[in-house]
């Protein structure tokens, strides 16, 4: 079946590091992807891993995709107050026009 | 940087009413979506657009939905005859290769 499965809810103290993770079915996925959606607002894109990648590192966001396991995460090195939001892992099948599938988006919240 | 733009940004409408959603996406994107985010769920794909054609569509994408690009820029979704459980955000995408943008969506409220 299609689907991706993220943890709902994550804690972090502010200036530490915060890992959400992420589970998808679909072993023929081209590429895989994270965005940010902040209360009432839309979605944005943070990053984005194509999946013969094992790693992806752009500024304080680290991706790791594990290609066996069908596992990615993104890690927020020193995480803030507006990194508060919720997390969408998608991804992408090679077989489709390029639509994606989104997890249920796990909610980040930071506290001083 | 160009981005993809929506209107409106939030629509009220009457049960049963006709409702059309705009989109503006990135002028030399190709490939066209939109997608639904009813409230507190996830965001759940419609339809793909490509060379002036659904390329794909899933099982919400009933025949009360339509898409059109009636000119060089704008991407239309308009929905016939709404039903309550049409309410929620609605966001268009666009892609040349990847990623795909997204607007900042509309938010569509049936009354």
């Amino acid at each position: 079946g299609e689907d991706v499965e993220q943890s709902l809810f994550l804690s972090v103290r502010e200036g530490d590091s915060s890992v959400i993770n992420c589970t998808y079915t679909d072993s023929s996925s081209t590429y895989l992807y994270w965005y940010k959606q902040e209360p009432g607002a839309g979605l944005q894109l943070l990053t984005y891993i194509f999946s013969n990648m094992d790693m992806k590192q752009d500024q304080r966001l680290t991706v790791l995709l594990n290609k066996k396991d069908k596992h990615l995460s993104l890690r927020i090195a020193d995480t803030q107050t507006g990194d508060s939001a919720i997390y969408f892992c998608a991804e992408s099948y090679s077989d489709s026009w390029g639509k994606l599938q989104f997890g249920a988006g796990t909610q980040v919240v930071v506290t001083p | 940087e160009p981005e993809v733009t929506q209107t409106p940004s939030h629509q009220v409408t009457q049960m049963g009413q006709e409702v059309i959603l705009r989109c503006v996406p990135i002028s030399n994107h190709l490939y066209f979506y939109w997608y639904r985010q009813i409230l507190g769920q996830k965001v759940e794909f419609l339809v793909s657009f490509y060379n002036n054609e659904i390329s794909e569509k899933s099982e919400i994408f009933d025949d009360q939905f339509s898409v059109e690009r009636p000119d060089g820029s704008n991407f239309t979704l308009k929905i016939r005859s709404t039903k309550l459980e049409d309410s929620a955000m609605y966001f268009c995408a666009s892609r040349e290769g990847q990623p795909q943008h997204f607007g900042d969506g509309t938010r569509l409220s049936i009354l």
